[in-house]
């Protein structure tokens, strides 16, 4: 089966832009999770999907992140206006409802000057 | 919030050897355990998935074990090839959200 696919892969922005990323899940898979992962640190978990709707956003900073999951399918993860520590990799992740394990995507590398 | 903690931060080896890693979590709530490998530019790849006390599973040369009682998890890579140079990293989740530790970056030189 296809894997998790996002894109781009890489970005380079300046601090006040914005940037959206893009993830597609593996098909089937209810649950969709974007996870942060800064340089030296663990993916940290911004926000989760089931089908379309938000489990939890606990640790999305809402002033600039935004997340949405149309038609339970695809995601955008948005970042606007992006700030120096927004760089870090954008990792999506997604399982099949009710199972432990995650498959994830390659990543988004964003940089932020 | 929970504090997953792993070791070393890096390790630099030659082909051949065998090398080991330790991951450390809070013993209670325990749901499972699980070991990825991130390659550079590549997605992270799912090892194991842990739940049982005493559990112990194998994928060609790695293999790992787990110990909820304690709070400790074992990875483990016989006779390192260079292409098992990567991240290694572990995390704590159940039908839910993972909370990852650091990782360990593994270096194998030929």
């Amino acid at each position: 089966e296809a894997g998790v696919a996002q894109s781009p892969r890489y970005k380079i922005i300046e601090k006040r832009q914005s940037v959206a990323f893009w993830c597609n899940p593996i098909s089937g898979h209810a649950t969709l999770y974007w996870y942060q992962q800064i340089l030296g640190q663990g993916p940290k978990l911004l926000i989760q999907f089931q089908n379309n709707g938000v489990v939890d956003d606990s640790q999305l900073p809402k002033d600039r992140f935004s997340a949405e999951r149309l038609k339970g399918v695809d995601s955008t993860l948005k970042i606007q206006p992006a700030k120096l520590e927004d760089s870090a990799v954008y990792l999506c992740a997604t399982a099949r409802q009710g199972a432990y394990e995650q498959y994830f995507g390659p990543g988004t590398r964003l940089t932020v000057t | 919030i929970l504090n997953v903690e792993q070791s070393p931060q890096s390790l630099h080896v030659q082909e051949g050897d065998s090398t080991n890693f330790t991951c450390s979590f809070p013993s209670s709530n325990f749901y499972a355990l699980h070991w990825y490998r991130w390659e550079t530019a590549k997605s992270p790849e799912a090892l194991f998935v842990m739940t049982l006390n005493g559990d112990e599973k194998k994928k060609g040369r790695i293999s790992a074990t787990l110990n909820t009682k304690e709070g400790y998890s074992y990875l483990y890579i016989k006779g390192s090839q260079p292409e098992d140079s990567a991240t290694y990293l572990c995390a704590l989740g159940g039908y839910s959200t993972l909370t990852f530790g650091k990782g360990t970056m593994l270096l194998v030189s030929p």
